[in-house]
């Protein structure tokens, strides 16, 4: 089994619409929940952190941790055709370095 | 203005040619981090460093050499041990080891031919 499960899509929708974005994870030992945001051929940029169970909200962008389930989710609310990029989910165990595990990333596409 | 640069953007390697990828930050972050990114795949970790003179494995590391003489910079060697090197390399640097926020660079695309 993988330590982190996400969707890689693609997934297309139109403007407006209201995108949700999943992954899972098997390791509970993970203790920080990132997402990051990365255009086509550039570097990741961090779009959302959290450390707990439940909802942190931040503009159009919320994202969900559930550790009983071991899933987490961002949303996006109303969707632009500049939030067309890839979503990757990020994990981080305390203690050891700062090292990120990745999910794949989903490639999102929002079209006018 | 403060970031992390990669160079270069693009690179072409010969087989059995070790190339080295350049690492700059003007942060002021300890801790520094080389990933992999394969299409499909996400980013894998290949070496981080923590503090200057210091560094440790990451999940992938075979066939691949860093050093951190200072604390802006962390190149990282592809050695012609590493059997399929054609991918995205990306640089990321934080505060310090346990920062959430990891800031990356934008890259470098090596090609093997």
């Amino acid at each position: 089994q993988k330590e982190v499960e996400q969707d890689p899509g693609p997934l297309s929708v139109p403007e407006g619409a209201i995108v949700s974005l999943n992954c899972t994870y098997s390791n509970s030992a993970f203790q920080y929940f990132m997402w990051y945001r990365q255009y086509s051929r550039k570097g990741p940029e961090l779009l959302m952190y959290t450390y707990s169970s439940g909802n942190k909200e931040d503009g159009r962008f919320t994202a969900q941790v559930d550790k009983s389930s071991k899933y987490i989710s961002l949303f996006i609310r109303d969707s632009q055709p500049s939030d067309s990029a890839t979503y990757l989910c990020a994990f981080m165990i305390y203690n050891q370095g700062g090292k990120l595990i990745f999910g794949q990333g989903t490639e999102l596409s929002v079209k006018p | 203005d403060g970031g992390i640069t990669q160079s270069p953007k693009y690179l072409f390697r010969k087989e059995g040619q070790n190339v080295t990828l350049s690492c700059e930050q003007n942060l002021n972050h300890d801790a520094m981090y080389w990933y992999r990114q394969d299409p499909g795949q996400g980013l894998r970790l290949i070496y981080y460093s923590q503090i200057v003179n210091d560094f440790q494995k990451g999940d992938i590391a075979e066939g691949y050499s860093v050093s951190r003489e200072k604390k802006e910079s962390f190149p990282l060697t592809v050695t012609s041990a590493q059997k399929n090197p054609t991918a995205f390399y990306l640089c990321a640097s934080s505060i310090r080891g346990e920062n959430t926020e990891a800031f990356f660079g934008q890259g470098t695309r090596l090609t093997v031919v």
